[in-house]
């Protein structure tokens, strides 16, 4: 895999939109997700689209994917403290043992 | 409900120490993995195994070894612990005909002194 990156940190209002950023380098991608982690918690799987798919949205979550720029983007909608966390991007370039995962955007959600 | 479930959620242990992480999974998947977790580097893989038996090396596995003798066990095994192997470990289990599931133990937070 190659690397993946995102910004360490986003700090958000509640009732707001928080975007998270994420850039990766290998072209071959099939499949991208997007886990979140609570503290003292282990990764869970929130979304994920198709290598062939721009957009995909889901209740207050909507991921964007611009291949050609090779970057993905998560917005949740009317942020909520409960969205406090840390999110990672992932690719998956063959297989799911084939999977790098960014460095994770800590969220921080302001009431 | 699906369960990942690591053996301890801390260890404390002491620099060459011999160090067994268990991990059970309940879902009948075949690949296990093990990573782990360090603030600004995100995950890392360790090791993986796709089969009882079968494992491959991931990016990082100096230092670490692992143990598939049955398919709900995964051991992640560090021989001599040094204290740079201080870290979250998270274990991780998938299907092998989904690339979209994929479901992650709490993490054994380890402290080599």
């Amino acid at each position: 895999g190659e690397d993946v990156e995102q910004s360490l940190f986003l700090s958000v209002r509640e009732g707001d939109s928080s975007v998270i950023n994420c850039t990766y380098t290998d072209s071959s991608s099939t499949y991208l997700y997007w886990y979140k982690q609570e503290p003292g918690a282990g990764l869970q799987l929130l979304t994920y689209i198709f290598s062939n798919m721009d957009m995909k949205q889901d209740q207050r979550l909507t991921v964007l994917l611009n291949k050609k720029d090779k970057h993905l983007s998560l917005r949740i909608a009317d942020t909520q403290t409960g969205d406090s966390a840390i999110y990672f991007c992932a690719e998956n370039y063959g297989g799911y043992q084939k999977v790098t995962f960014g460095t994770g955007t800590k969220l921080q959600v302001i009431p | 409900d699906v369960k990942v479930t690591q053996s301890s959620r801390y260890l404390v242990k002491r620099t060459g120490e011999k160090v067994f992480l268990e991990c059970v999974q309940d879902m009948d998947h075949e690949n296990m993995f093990w990573y782990r977790q360090d603030p600004g580097l995100g995950l890392r893989l360790i090791y993986f195994s796709y089969d009882v038996k079968m494992k491959e090396k991931g990016d990082i596995p100096e230092g670490y070894s692992v143990s598939r003798e049955k398919k709900e066990r995964f051991s992640l095994i560090l021989e001599s612990a040094s204290t740079n192997q201080t870290s979250m470990y998270l274990c991780a289990s998938s299907p092998s005909d989904r690339e979209t599931e994929a479901f992650f133990g709490q993490g054994t937070r380890l402290t080599v002194v």
